[in-house]
């Protein structure tokens, strides 16, 4: 079965820390994404990567940054955390093809005091 | 980029009843895929079902339905005989056919009342 993990469901940071969100799947996946989540705004995109090493900026990269160097493991860094940054956050993977869907992993709720 | 509109941010529906939950989306291509996925309560997103725009016939997955009308750019979701469990947030999702990117509504909140 499909599996995709996040690190974390519930964190806790404070303003200026550097935050890592890990997010890691198990099918093989050539695209993983970045999504955050907030009331009435739906699902709004940070950045994907379509392969190892590469990155591409989503609707909302700012404050944001990511790594893939392994096809599985797709991280969300936030370099210096900050209050507007509370949300929930959504790893998502799909393969290339265009029909094939997207499958989520449980989310991060991530709380910036 | 495509966009897609759900206009209606919350939705109820009485256990047993039929519901229909609404989505249009704005693009200038002739082949795409759309989806509808599902997130229960703190839960996992999950797909619901998924049309391929080149496909008349609309898709259907037991209990749940698609009204696809491709040259209104409409892709409704019809849930019959409604459970306590379709309770949701139900999101709409387009992707091109060459496209790595998924474009989302803002998500309909479905509540099933017992």
């Amino acid at each position: 079965d499909v599996k995709v993990t996040q690190s974390s469901r519930y964190l806790v940071k404070r303003t200026g820390e550097k935050v890592f969100l890990e997010c890691v799947q198990d099918m093989d996946h050539e695209n993983m994404f970045w999504y955050r989540q907030d009331p009435g705004l739906g699902l709004r995109l940070i950045y994907f990567s379509y392969d190892v090493k590469m990155k591409e900026k989503g609707d909302i990269p700012e404050g944001y940054s990511v790594s893939r160097e392994k096809k599985e493991r797709f991280s969300l860094i936030l370099e210096s955390a900050s209050t507007n940054q509370t949300s929930m956050y959504l790893c998502a993977s799909s393969y290339i093809q265009g029909h094939q869907p997207q499958h989520f992993g449980d989310g991060t709720r991530l709380s910036i005091l | 980029a495509q966009t897609v509109t759900q206009s209606q941010p919350e939705m109820s529906v009485q256990e047993a009843e039929t519901v229909t939950l609404s989505c249009t989306y704005d693009t200038s291509e002739s082949d795409y895929y759309l989806f509808w996925y599902k997130q229960p309560p703190s839960r996992q997103m999950i797909l619901v079902i998924r049309q391929e725009a080149y496909k008349q016939q609309n898709a259907t997955e037991n209990r749940f339905s698609v009204n696809f009308q491709k040259a209104a750019k409409s892709f409704s979701l019809k849930i019959s005989d409604s459970q306590l469990g379709d309770a949701a947030m139900y999101f709409c999702a387009y992707r091109s056919v060459n496209g790595n990117q998924f474009y989302f509504g803002t998500g309909t909140s479905l509540t099933v009342i017992p």
